[in-house]
């Protein structure tokens, strides 16, 4: 079965600091990885993804994420930590778009304090 | 452009009343939609998905059902709410091989 796991409930970051929130997927094949964020009281928003390609991806607000086949990992980096990026973080994964109710499986979440 | 919508915003019922929760998505034609339950601001629990219209899978068995009436169209439904359906509620669509978009979800407080 397909999992997800963010290792950490909370990371805190000082303002100006290169920040990580860390992510690791169990699939068979090669699965499409995503992260989104979430703001108090307000839906996912999506940050970025990997499908294929170059196994680093740039997404919204600065963000990028390295997909990392042999760890199984993606985690989302930022070179320079905002106090504004404090938000609620998902990683997320499914399997290729092979049959249409294909699920994407989230992690549990990792809350980001960025200290000012 | 896409849009998803979710209404109402927030919504306060007393245990054992109905429970109606609408999502529409305009913008794209036979979406996948999902409905999700988050509480306490944590991790994501997948109640119910929809390949189509009249299409509906359950991830979770409770007193909780949902419907698609048409296309663009999800409802979440309960005959009876219970205390423990209080929660943050979102709708989800996905395209081919996308990522999911959500709406603004619906905050409900079961009294």
């Amino acid at each position: 079965a397909q999992s997800v796991a963010q290792p950490e409930d909370q990371v805190n970051v000082a303002e100006g600091n290169p920040l990580t929130v860390k992510c690791t997927y169990s699939v068979s094949g090669n699965p499409y990885l995503f992260w989104y964020v979430q703001y108090p009281n307000r839906g996912l928003q999506f940050l970025l993804k990997y499908i294929t390609g170059d196994n680093l991806v740039k997404g919204s607000y600065g963000f990028e994420a390295e997909f990392n086949k042999s760890q199984t990992s993606f985690h989302l980096k930022k070179p320079s930590a905002l106090v504004s990026d404090s938000a609620l973080y998902f990683c997320a994964v499914s399997l290729p778009w092979a049959n249409r109710d294909d699920k994407i499986i989230f992690g549990k979440g990792t809350r980001l304090h960025i200290l000012p | 452009s896409q849009t998803i919508h979710q209404w109402p915003a927030t919504l306060v019922q007393p245990v054992g009343s109905p429970l109606s929760l609408e999502c529409t998505v305009e913008g794209t034609s036979n979406p996948n939609l999902y409905w999700y339950r988050q509480a306490a601001g944590r991790g994501l629990q997948l109640l119910f998905y929809s390949v189509g219209i009249g299409q509906i899978s359950s991830e979770v068995p409770q007193n909780l059902s949902a419907s698609r009436p048409q296309d663009r169209q999800f409802i979440l439904s309960s005959k009876k709410l219970l205390l423990s359906d209080s929660g943050f509620y979102l709708c989800a669509w996905r395209d081919a091989g996308r990522e999911q978009f959500f709406g603004p979800g619906t905050r409900l407080t079961v009294l």
